[in-house]
This record gives C-alpha cells, sequence and structure tokens, in this order.
C-alpha cells in the first residue's frame, strides 16, 4: 500500500520569498516520487521526479526536491517564489516495478502575496 | 505534437444518466490512465488500460467502466450517474515500462451532475 500526505492545504509566501511545500509517503517498497502542479481549469502539469539515483532533484521553474528515506519525506523547494508561482501542489508516489498506479496528496495550493 | 486530449471540456447531465468521456494520448504512448478529481481534492485513481484490457483498478464501482481502442484512445463510461460524480476526470497517458515514467495529462473534463 501506498499513501502521500501534504502537510498545510493552504501556503503563502511573499514574491521573492522562500517556498517549502512539505510531503511525506508511505510505500511499503521503494517509491517513485513526483511533484505536479495544477493550474486553475487545467490539468497536471510535472514538475520533477526522483525515480533512483541523486536523492536532490531539479526540476522545471526552478524548484527541487529532496529525497529523504530516513524521513520519508520529499519536500518540494524554491528560493524565491514568483507571482505566475501561484498554483496547487500536488505530492504523488508510485512503486517500482509495477504498473504506474499513482497515489496522489490533497494538495497544496500556493499563494504567492505581491 | 499533440499532446493529451480531451472531450468535451464541460458536460452536464442529470441523476441516473449515463455518460461517455474521450480520450486520445499523447503519440507514441500506450497506456492510458483515469483519474476522478473531486472539488479541492487530490486525483484519485480510477482504472489504466493497456493492450486494450483493464490492467488496474481503483476502488470505484462497478459503474465505472472503461475501453481502449486499437489506436490507444480511451473512453471512461459512468452509469447511473450520482450527485458525487461530479468532478474534474483527468486523463493521463504513458508508455507502459512500470513506474517511474511519467504521465502527461490532458486538460480534464468537468462533469456536473444534477
Amino acid at each position: 500500500a501506498q499513501s502521500v500526505t501534504q502537510l498545510g492545504s493552504h501556503v503563502s509566501v511573499s514574491e521573492g520569498a522562500l517556498v517549502l511545500l512539505r510531503c511525506n509517503y508511505s510505500s511499503s517498497v521503494p517509491p517513485y516520487l513526483f511533484w505536479y502542479v495544477q493550474y486553475p481549469n487545467q490539468g497536471l502539469q510535472l514538475l520533477l521526479k526522483y525515480t533512483t539515483g541523486a536523492t536532490l532533484v531539479k526540476g522545471i521553474n526552478g524548484f527541487e526536491a529532496e529525497f529523504k528515506k530516513s524521513e520519508t519525506s520529499f519536500h518540494l523547494t524554491k528560493p524565491s517564489a514568483h507571482m505566475s508561482d501561484a498554483a496547487e501542489y500536488f505530492c504523488a508516489v508510485t512503486t517500482r516495478g509495477g504498473y504506474q498506479k499513482v497515489t496522489f496528496g490533497t494538495g497544496t495550493k500556493l499563494q504567492v502575496i505581491p | 505534437d499533440a499532446g493529451v486530449t480531451q472531450s468535451p471540456t464541460h458536460l452536464i447531465k442529470t441523476r441516473g444518466q449515463q455518460v461517455t468521456l474521450r480520450c486520445s494520448p499523447k503519440s507514441g504512448h500506450d497506456t492510458v490512465s483515469w483519474y476522478q478529481q473531486a472539488l479541492g481534492q487530490g486525483p484519485q485513481f480510477i482504472f489504466q488500460y493497456y493492450e486494450e484490457e483493464e490492467r488496474q483498478r481503483g476502488n470505484f464501482p462497478d459503474r465505472f467502466s472503461g475501453h481502449q481502442f486499437p489506436n490507444y484512445s480511451s473512453e471512461l463510461n459512468v452509469n447511473a450517474l450520482l450527485l458525487g460524480d461530479s468532478a474534474l476526470y483527468l486523463c493521463a497517458s504513458s508508455l507502459a515500462a512500470g513506474g517511474g515514467d511519467e504521465q502527461y495529462f490532458g486538460p480534464g473534463t468537468r462533469l456536473t451532475v444534477t
């Protein structure tokens, strides 16, 4: 079984401030982890993913995330928030070696204050 | 290169009716997954199709059924609609290489059941 917990359904940051969105996962086998972004009335776009190898993963739009096995976490960060980052962010997990049943978290809505 | 397309964009149905949603995968992809995203929630996995067969299924009743055609496009059918079926239905396509491969999402179909 696999699950994802996103801490904080809403996060507000000032423009230029650090963005930190938290994600913890549960998986009985080594996971693949993803962060997706969803803009209003649109589908999901992949920001970044962790499969194997380097635990610090860089994605699009300046985002990055670090896989920490000991903490079962995969937090998303960006050094400096931009107004265009305002959207909803979803953390997701799937398991290696199996079919691509992806389990999503409940999402974190990011507000960027000018 | 066209991405994942879905039709229709919006749909309004009455309780008890049946609905069919359509999805065309990204060029070169052979696997289609369907998700239901209720308002304020993360996407929930409905099922996945590969080689015209349902490969995996989430925790959804038999009222939800699907089909995949030889050209890899897919349909999602929902019978005996309930008010609770109102949601954004997302289609995602990928290659059948197992977990870790990116799923490309379409813009979704917004279903409203009255």
